[in-house]
């Protein structure tokens, strides 16, 4: 069993609905990252978060330590959020990020 | 400020060959990282530099070799190339191994 694992893998939703992606882990972590990887390859980091709720325009994530699981929500998507969007860990016991194997999210206009 | 350059975006080796992959950042941060990330699968760790004249093993440094030249640059060296090595190259780099990271724009590579 993968200790990051993310579902779905795969989503394809109309423009404007609300996205959510969810990330559940089995290892104790000091960290939890959400990245978007483009089309063209690219990785760009979105959150990085040890609680609670961050914001950043329409992307929110969340975190529940005591549940292991993180979730991404997008509000009002848009063509242009379609990625990989992708969760990893920062264990506690060593500096290494464990990455989930992404979601690949398409917005149909 | 560039962020996180790689040279070069694209390369195509034969099987034994050698080269290097160089990556550099601006942001004067301490920490830089190798990924290899292979179709379909996730991003795993090659070799990972805490900070200056540092340099650990990640999940996959079979066939890999990095030097720390400085707190700008990190570069990855394939001595003898396999088709297994065929993959796309990610460097990236943090202010420290608790803080975000920030990617260079990835290097093709395959070894025919």
């Amino acid at each position: 069993k993968n200790e990051v694992e993310q579902s779905p893998q795969n989503l394809t939703a109309q423009e404007g609905e609300f996205i959510t992606i969810n990330c559940s882990y089995s290892v104790g972590i000091s960290a939890l990252h959400w990245l978007q990887q483009h089309p063209g390859g690219g990785i760009v980091s979105l959150f990085m978060l040890s609680s609670g709720k961050k914001k950043h325009g329409r992307l929110i994530a969340t975190i529940n330590i005591q549940e292991k699981h993180s979730s991404l929500h997008i509000t009002a998507s848009h063509p242009r959020d379609s990625a990989v969007y992708i969760c990893a860990v920062l264990g506690n016991s060593n500096y290494q990020l464990i990455w989930g194997a992404g979601t690949k999210l398409i917005i149909k206009p | 400020n560039a962020g996180v350059t790689q040279t070069p975006k694209f390369q195509v080796l034969k099987t034994g060959q050698s080269m290097t992959l160089q990556c550099a950042q601006d942001m004067n941060h301490n920490s830089m990282y190798w990924y290899r990330q292979d179709p379909g699968m996730g991003l795993r760790l090659i070799y990972y530099s805490a900070s200056e004249g540092t340099t650990d093993k990640g999940e996959v440094p079979n066939g890999y070799n990095v030097s720390r030249l400085n707190k700008r640059e990190f570069s990855l060296r394939l001595e003898s190339a396999a088709p297994s090595q065929t993959s796309v190259y990610f460097c990236a780099s943090s202010e420290g191994h608790y803080n975000e990271q920030f990617f260079g724009p990835g290097t093709r590579l395959t070894v025919l």
